[in-house]
């Protein structure tokens, strides 16, 4: 299996522009998750899907982000309007299962820069 | 919600075993301790979780302590590829997640 795929891997846009992140989870996997990184706040989750159906996204920052799993093959994670302060690495996770003993398998994450 | 508390940071020798500590005072009975690993640059990898018992796999062991209120993630010899910022982290039984926290640096000294 390729494992959980992202795109773009780097992505540099200015200040007000639209940002749309992709993920293929692994396939036969039912969960999704979407996390962002920084320096200052480590690794947060920011909302999670099971069955294509949005579960928790009370990590969502604010209105500027929202994420869609339109099917079990393909989620995205948009951002608009981007501000500097969105720059992180943003990974996407997939799993088997949504009960709490399932491993996640992460993929290699984008890197956001927002000038 | 439960969350885990880990040293920042740790060192080990090449070859020798590492015992990486976390804290969980507030887990919860249905609440699963999982373990994962961020090398430089790289996506977190799953390493290892479990729910009372001590659990072994080819990358490592975990030793969850009676009380269930903290747990041992250990690395029988440490290699240089083992360092890496390690996560120890809570999901309940319906698969809800709790924080990653800033995990525990691991240095492996040649």
């Amino acid at each position: 299996d390729a494992g959980v795929i992202q795109s773009p891997r780097h992505e540099v846009t200015e200040m007000g522009q639209e940002v749309t992140l992709r993920c293929k989870p692994i396939s036969g996997h039912n969960s999704l998750f979407w996390y962002r990184q920084t320096m200052m706040r480590g690794l947060e989750l920011l909302i999670y899907f099971n069955n294509n159906v949005p579960i928790d996204d009370s990590g969502m920052p604010e209105d500027r982000f929202s994420a869609k799993m339109p099917n079990a093959s393909f989620s995205t994670l948009k951002i608009q309007p981007s501000e500097p302060r969105d720059s992180a690495v943003y990974f996407c996770a997939s799993t088997w299962s949504s009960g709490g003993a399932s491993e996640q398998y992460f993929g290699p994450g984008t890197r956001l820069t927002v000038t | 919600d439960a969350k885990t508390t880990q040293p920042n940071s740790m060192e080990s020798n090449e070859e020798e075993p590492v015992h990486l500590p976390c804290n969980h005072s507030t887990i919860s009975g249905t609440d699963y301790i999982h373990w994962y690993r961020q090398l430089p640059s790289q996506g977190p990898e799953y390493v290892i979780h479990g729910l009372t018992s001590n659990v072994n796999n080819r990358m490592a062991s975990l030793a969850i302590a009676e009380d269930r209120k903290s747990s041992t993630l250990i690395l029988h010899r440490a290699t240089l590829r083992d360092a890496a910022v390690y996560y120890c982290i809570l999901r309940d039984i319906a698969g809800n997640q709790f924080y990653f926290g800033t995990g525990t640096s691991l240095t492996v000294i040649p």
